[in-house]
């Protein structure tokens, strides 16, 4: 159980093309979903935190105009990378937290973007 | 602010040898805990967690890792590694912001596993 999916998982595209990732959560229902973005060879670095039926939470240094996140119902959340530019080129990776105490976070397997 | 390091950047083990990959938090209250894995490309997977109760927490795969307070440290292990197991491991704390948990990830370690 607690199965992420998250599509496409590699897109390549021109400078100032907007892309959609999707996250789904398969088997359960997640109130709370988080995006995140990697580096080669680092950490994840939360990017914002989006709740079902409200605005998402973007960290300090993220640009919500650029990184539109949509969280319609309790399993899909979407990522829409505004104009997209080469410096926008990672991994983009999703996460989904059910509902009840102490659910942990499941993660998707990663949206590898390069901007060309 | 919360905060967790991962001191090892690489550790290189040999199959079959036990393994121990250290993470030490800051966290002014009781932290939640995890670890979790990952394969080049692909997201993370949740190998174990603590939130409260028994200090040595069991989870998938062999691993295990022990909570100890005193330490602020969460140290994870396994007494057997397989050749499978090289990969990048994150260890993690959540803390509550607002309405969500969230987490915060050290900056992992990655495991090689020799023949």
């Amino acid at each position: 159980g607690a199965v992420v999916s998250q599509h496409p998982s590699w897109v390549i595209c021109k400078s100032g093309t907007s892309v959609k990732i999707e996250c789904r959560s398969l088997d359960f229902q997640a109130t709370t979903m988080f995006w995140y973005r990697q580096f080669p060879k680092q950490s994840l670095m939360l990017m914002a935190t989006s709740n079902e039926g409200s605005k998402a939470t973007y960290e300090q240094g993220v640009e919500k105009d650029k990184f539109l996140i949509n969280h319609a119902s309790l399993t899909l959340s979407t990522l829409t990378v505004t104009s997209a530019h080469p410096e926008d080129s990672s991994f983009y990776i999703c996460s989904a937290r059910g509902t009840g105490k102490n659910q942990p976070q499941h993660f998707g397997d990663g949206t590898r973007l390069s901007i060309l | 602010a919360q905060s967790v390091t991962q001191p090892d950047i690489h550790i290189t083990v040999s199959e079959g040898a036990s393994l121990e990959l250290r993470c030490n938090y800051s966290y002014g209250a009781t932290p939640y805990l995890f670890w979790y894995v990952q394969s080049p490309g692909q997201g993370l997977q949740l190998l174990l967690k603590y939130f409260s109760g028994d200090t040595l927490v069991q989870g998938i795969k062999g691993f295990e890792a022990e909570f100890k307070r005193s330490q602020s440290s969460f140290n994870l292990r396994k007494p057997s590694v397989h050749w499978s197991d090289a990969a990048e491991y994150f260890c993690a704390v959540g803390i509550i912001s607002g309405s969500a948990r969230q987490l915060t990830f050290g900056s992992g370690t990655q495991l090689t596993v020799l023949p």
